[in-house]
């Protein structure tokens, strides 16, 4: 079994403090994305990495990919209550047709 | 660019019936789809892998002729959840990936409520 594990599940926090998501796998990832969801919608992309190592910056969100492919974390600074939501990541293997693997997700709620 | 719509949004129905619910991506061909189910503050379930021109991919435990599954065009998928009952209701959630990447694009889901 492919396993995303993702840490925190619940984090509650004040507006204006940094916070980081953990997602940790025994698997080599192709590629890991990261999804913000918020209640009663989809999942919307936040962003895709694909090399071991990447560093990606979403205005005050970070993404970064493990050297070795398997795992990666999302480090937000300053949070703001606009950012609370559920973040979902995910796995993504070349031999396995397509298919994602979802950690548990991460619910934020930042408090004003 | 890469939006995917479903259709409904909301749905009700009585014990028995069945209900269509259609997943479109909008400005690209998707070969892939994938539909999920999502209970309240957990993760996706990956119910199918549904592709184009092909039987649909069952995860183990979904039952395919509960779930019927329908890719029938580049740009088109649909599930019909058949004889539908109260445990069934739940939010369900198509994605569809662009050809040769991993990157999946969520549809809004539909929220369905069986009474």
């Amino acid at each position: 079994t492919q396993l995303l594990e993702q840490s925190p599940q619940f984090l509650s926090i004040q507006e204006g403090e940094n916070l980081t998501v953990y997602c940790n796998s025994s698997s080599v990832f192709s590629s890991l994305q990261w999804y913000r969801q918020e209640p009663g919608e989809g999942p919307v992309l936040l962003v895709t990495v694909v090399t071991g190592g990447e560093v990606k910056k979403l205005k005050r969100l970070t993404f970064q990919f493990g050297d070795a492919r398997k795992d990666s974390s999302l480090h937000i600074t300053a949070a703001q209550p606009g950012d609370t939501g559920l973040y979902l990541c995910a796995g993504a293997f070349n031999t396995n047709a397509g298919k994602s693997t979802f950690g548990d997700g991460t619910t934020l709620t930042v408090k004003p | 660019g890469a939006v995917v719509s479903q259709h409904p949004s909301r749905v009700i129905c009585k014990s028995g019936t069945s209900v269509k619910i259609e997943c479109r991506s909008l400005d690209f061909q998707a070969t892939t789809m994938f539909w999920y189910r999502q209970f309240p503050k957990q993760s996706l379930m990956l119910m199918a892998t549904s592709n184009e021109g092909s039987k649909a991919t069952y995860e183990q435990g979904v039952e395919k002729d509960k779930f019927l599954i329908n890719h029938a065009s580049l740009t088109l998928s649909t599930l019909t959840v058949t004889s539908a009952h109260p445990e069934d209701s739940s939010f369900y959630i198509c994605s569809a990936s662009l050809e040769r990447t991993d990157t999946q694009y969520f549809g809004p889901g539909t929220r369905l409520t069986v009474l």
